[in-house]
């Protein structure tokens, strides 16, 4: 089993709708969580993080956790076709960083 | 956010050489840097941990001869891949924390290199 799994996608969203990309992880320590974009071809940018169970908001960005369940989600808001990316997930188990494998996410006009 | 820089971007090289990566972390001091190779369509594996004054900690798997890493002061880490083959070829990525409470990890913007 994978540390960290996510549906590699490609899911296709159409400008302005919303895209709901979801994490699982299999460490129960894990206190960190990230999503980090990545456009083809550069390196990953943070684009959110949570430590603590509930939504956090940041603009069109919304992370949800839930520890219990092991599961992190990004809900992207208003998708616009700059959001076509791949976007990773991270969990940081005592100092140490997982990524997930990717979803990549097609914003289509 | 920290701003971490990679150099060079890319690099083409002949198989038998060695190539030097440098990551620097321009405004913050890091002690611990994380060097990480992507191949394409597939995540990030962590190769090694950097850490400034002392030995990187490998990752399993990983060649420490192969790959050398110096990470000479709290600002610059750098990876040599030593006698590249055409296999090494691949995209290197550095990162560093600056904020050990938040624990967020900035990412260099990679290098991309090519072993003919």
């Amino acid at each position: 089993q994978k540390e960290v799994e996510q549906n590699s996608g490609p899911l296709s969203v159409p400008e302005g709708a919303i895209a709901s990309l979801n994490c699982t992880y299999s460490d129960r320590g894990s206190q960190s969580f990230f999503w980090y974009r990545q456009y083809s071809g550069k390196s990953p940018e943070l684009i959110m993080s949570i430590y603590s169970n509930g939504d956090k908001e940041d603009g069109r960005f919304t992370a949800q956790l839930n520890k219990a369940s092991q599961y992190v989600s990004l809900l992207i808001r208003d998708s616009q076709p700059s959001d076509s990316a791949t976007y990773l997930c991270a969990v940081d188990s005592w100092g140490k960083f997982q990524f997930g494998a990717g979803t990549q996410v097609v914003v289509t006009p | 956010g920290a701003v971490v820089s990679q150099h060079p971007s890319r690099v083409i090289c002949k198989s038998g050489t060695s190539v030097k990566i440098e990551c620097r972390s321009l405004d913050f001091q890091a002690t611990t840097m994380f060097w990480y190779r992507q191949f394409p369509k597939q995540s990030l594996m962590l190769m090694a941990t950097s850490n400034e004054g002392s030995k990187a900690t490998y990752e399993q798997g990983v060649e420490k001869d192969k790959f050398l890493i110096n990470h000479a002061s709290l600002t610059l880490s750098t990876l040599t891949v030593t006698s590249a083959h055409p296999e090494d070829s691949s995209f290197y990525i550095c990162s560093a924390t600056q904020d050990k409470n938040t624990g967020e990890l900035f990412f260099g913007e990679g290098s991309r290199l090519t072993v003919l």
